[in-house]
C-alpha cells in the first residue's frame, strides 16, 4: 500500500510570505495528525484530524497556522504569514481508527523562513 | 501536559556492542509508548511499542523495558550493526488515537 505522502518536501520563503504544505494519507485513515520539528529539537505535535473535524489543535502556535482537511481525505497546512521560527520539518502522520492505531509518518516538508 | 526526555543525545558505540537509550515521562495517564527510528534524510519509522500492562518487549535484537512506578521506558539494541545508526525517538501517549509526545531524540552512530 502506498504510505503517507508530503509535497513538497523542500520549501524556501521570505518572512511574511504565505506557504501551504499538503498532505495525503494512507487510503482509509481517518486519523491524521501535523507534527513539527524544528533545529533538532523534539517533534512537537501541531494538531490531529479525525476525518474532516479537528480532533486536538492544542499544539498549533498561533493563528498564523490554519490546517483544514476538506472531505475527509488529504489535508493542508497554511502559514501566514510566514516567520522565522516557523522554519522546521513539518511531519504529516495517518492512523487507522482501530486497535493498533500505530501512526505512520511521511517523509516530511522542510520549511525554511529567510 | 506530558513532558518526555530522552538521554544521550548522540552515541557512539562500536559495532557489535550494545547501546542504551533511556527516556522519563511525566504524565501518569500515559500507557503507550513507542519507539521511532529516522535514518537520514527517511521518514521516521515505528521499530518497536510497549504498553503498559507489560515490562518487557524483545524483537530480535531489540528490546524495550518499563518502569511504570519510575516512569521510565529504555530502548536496549545488542550486536549493533553500521544500518543501526540513525536518530531514536522515544515517545508516550495515553494510547488509542491521541497525540503522541516525543523526546528529543538520540543520535546513534556505529562504529564499523
Amino acid at each position: 500500500e502506498a504510505g503517507v505522502t508530503q509535497f513538497p518536501s523542500h520549501s524556501v520563503i521570505e518572512k511574511g510570505q504565505t506557504v501551504t504544505l499538503r498532505c495525503d494519507p494512507i487510503s482509509g485513515h481517518d486519523n491524521l495528525y501535523w507534527y513539527r520539528r524544528v533545529m533538532g529539537k523534539e517533534i512537537k505535535f501541531l494538531l490531529h484530524f479525525v476525518k474532516e473535524s479537528k480532533q486536538d489543535e492544542s499544539g498549533m502556535p498561533n493563528n498564523r497556522f490554519l490546517a483544514e482537511r476538506t472531505g475527509g481525505t488529504y489535508s493542508t497546512l497554511k502559514v501566514q504569514p510566514a516567520e522565522l521560527e516557523d522554519s522546521g520539518v513539518y511531519f504529516c502522520a495517518s492512523s487507522q481508527w482501530q486497535v493498533p492505531y500505530e501512526q505512520y509518518f511521511g517523509p516530511g516538508t522542510r520549511l525554511t523562513v529567510t | 501536559g506530558e513532558n518526555v526526555e530522552q538521554h544521550p543525545s548522540t552515541l557512539s558505540v562500536q559495532e557489535g556492542d550494545s547501546a542504551v537509550i533511556k527516556c522519563t515521562y511525566s504524565d501518569s495517564a500515559s500507557n503507550y509508548f513507542p519507539w521511532y527510528k529516522q535514518e537520514l534524510g527517511k521518514r521516521p519509522q515505528l521499530i518497536i511499542d510497549i504498553r503498559s500492562n507489560v515490562g518487557e518487549k524483545k524483537d530480535q535484537r531489540i528490546a524495550v523495558t518499563l518502569n511504570k512506578t519510575a516512569k521510565h521506558f529504555s530502548l536496549h539494541i545488542t550486536e549493533t550493526q553500521p544500518e543501526d545508526s540513525a536518530v531514536y525517538f522515544c515517545a508516550a501517549s495515553p494510547g488509542g488515537y491521541q497525540k503522541v509526545t516525543f523526546g528529543t531524540g538520540t543520535k546513534l552512530q556505529v562504529i564499523p
